[in-house]
């Protein structure tokens, strides 16, 4: 079946510096792809909303200048965490959506970023 | 508003117990619902889902649900859980809007 691949899985950083995740499909063409962030026993939320080749759409509360999205092409998302502090510690999991829309949906295996 | 309620934060139940986790959903119109499971660490991986038609769906791994309009509600079964089961499970409601929205989860630990 379909697979969205996100890399790293796991990130270490200095507080200060940037970190970009990837999110990509990997055999089909994603249309829209989503972002959310977890905190520890928590659930997901949502942070931003991104088709190819346009701005991304974020959430009430998202700093857009902290977390920058791109997706640049139909397989390909990214998600950059600017001047990252302990307080982006957290797992942050991509979503993403072929032309069937909801009925074509699909997560990535996370990327657990971690500030010191 | 569009929500999503998972009553039960942690269930545990004995290996080869039934299974039971609740969801109630507040929509105006008939929803999509899902049922997604997450281990430590990890992504997330779709149980079953709803979308119209029979309201028993049946999913991976020996899970069902079943769509209540009237209670508002699409619970996760099991007739017999397995260690492997203990995970955390996210019911999921898709909104107009095109966006999902999680119900808080359920943690489920299975005792030998």
């Amino acid at each position: 079946g379909a697979v969205v691949s996100q890399h790293p899985s796991r990130v270490i950083c200095k507080s200060g510096t940037s970190v970009k995740i990837e999110c990509r499909s990997l055999d089909f063409q994603a249309t829209t792809m989503f972002w959310y962030r977890q905190f520890p026993k928590q659930s997901l939320m949502l942070m931003a909303t991104s088709n190819e080749g346009s701005k991304a759409t974020y959430e009430q509360g998202v700093e857009k200048d902290k977390f920058l999205i791109n997706h640049a092409s139909l397989t390909l998302s990214t998600l950059t965490v600017t001047s990252a502090h302990p307080e982006d510690s957290s797992f942050y999991i991509c979503s993403a959506s072929g032309p069937g829309g909801v009925s074509e949906l699909f997560f990535g295996e996370g990327s657990r970023l971690t500030v010191l | 508003a569009q929500s999503v309620t998972q009553p039960d934060i942690h269930i545990t139940v004995s290996e080869g117990a039934s299974l039971e986790l609740r969801c109630n959903y507040s929509y105006g119109a008939t929803p999509y619902l899902f049922w997604y499971v997450q281990s430590p660490g990890q992504g997330l991986q779709l149980l079953l889902k709803y979308f119209s038609g029979d309201t028993l769906v049946q999913g991976i791994k020996g899970f069902e649900a079943e769509f209540k309009r009237s209670q508002s509600s699409f619970n996760l079964r099991k007739p017999s859980v397995h260690w492997s089961d203990a995970a955390e499970y996210f019911c999921v409601i898709y909104n107009q809007g095109g966006k999902l929205i999680f119900g808080q989860g359920t943690e489920l630990s299975v005792k030998p």
